[in-house]
């Protein structure tokens, strides 16, 4: 059974940081691109950044360019995101998936499998 | 960025109701068109991919199709357990970007 279980969430003050991991396991981690996508509260979904099966490539959204890493650790079956210089739109439960295959230039595949969340509040 | 604009923002419906939801991109997407449904308080659920494809272990009664820029999601025979926000994404050009969401009511 597929699992991704995020953890690394909390309480920081802007300027702070933080440092997401997401746990894989019921299947070949180091053969899919992973993603991590936000949703603010009440609000919809945004995508942050992927990360190809080696870590080689990764992408982000504009918005946290310069200020968030995504990384993974094949070994480990574990992707993380390292949040520095938080702002208050930050806040948002960050949510690990897995693109159910390839992922080419601009082109990419869904996400077929999600965990279940971990909630970042970036307040003073 | 391309942007995806849903309509309706929400909806109410009957148990039995065929509903659609509709998904209008800025630009064309090809088939690159997914469809997630989100239950309050739980992570995204993937339907259907590359526009009308249906997701393994999701029931029949959903269905996407494409017609240009536009792509609609369709429930043939609304169901208690249907009861939950619906977004659209494009994956044709990054960043991803998904619809603002359409919040089905039964």
């Amino acid at each position: 059974e597929v699992q991704l279980v995020e953890s690394g969430g909390g309480l920081v003050q802007p300027g702070g940081s933080l440092r997401l991991s997401c746990a894989a396991s019921g299947f070949t981690f180091g053969t899919y691109w992973m993603t991590w996508v936000r949703q603010a509260p009440g609000k919809g979904l945004e995508w942050v950044a992927n990360i190809q099966q080696d870590g080689s490539e990764t992408y982000y959204v504009d918005s946290v360019k310069g200020r968030f890493t995504i990384s993974r650790d094949n070994a480990k079956h574990s992707v993380y995101l390292q949040m520095n210089s938080l702002r208050v739109e930050d806040t948002a439960v960050y949510f690990c998936a897995r693109h159910k295959g390839y992922c080419s230039g601009d082109n990419c595949s869904p996400t077929d499998y999600w965990g279940q969340g971990t909630l970042v509040t970036v307040s003073s | 960025d391309i942007q995806m604009t849903q309509s309706p923002s929400s909806l109410s419906a009957s148990v039995g109701d065929r509903v659609t939801v509709t998904c209008r991109a800025s630009q064309n997407i090809r088939s690159f068109l997914n469809w997630y449904q989100q239950r309050p308080g739980k992570a995204p659920k993937l339907l259907i991919y590359a526009a009308s494809s249906l997701q393994s272990g999701v029931p029949s009664r959903f269905s996407g199709r494409e017609s240009g820029t536009d792509f609609t999601l369709t429930i043939s025979s609304l169901q208690p357990e249907d009861s939950a926000t619906y977004y659209c994404q494009q994956t044709y050009n990054s960043p991803p970007t998904f619809g603002q969401g359409t919040n089905v009511e039964i």
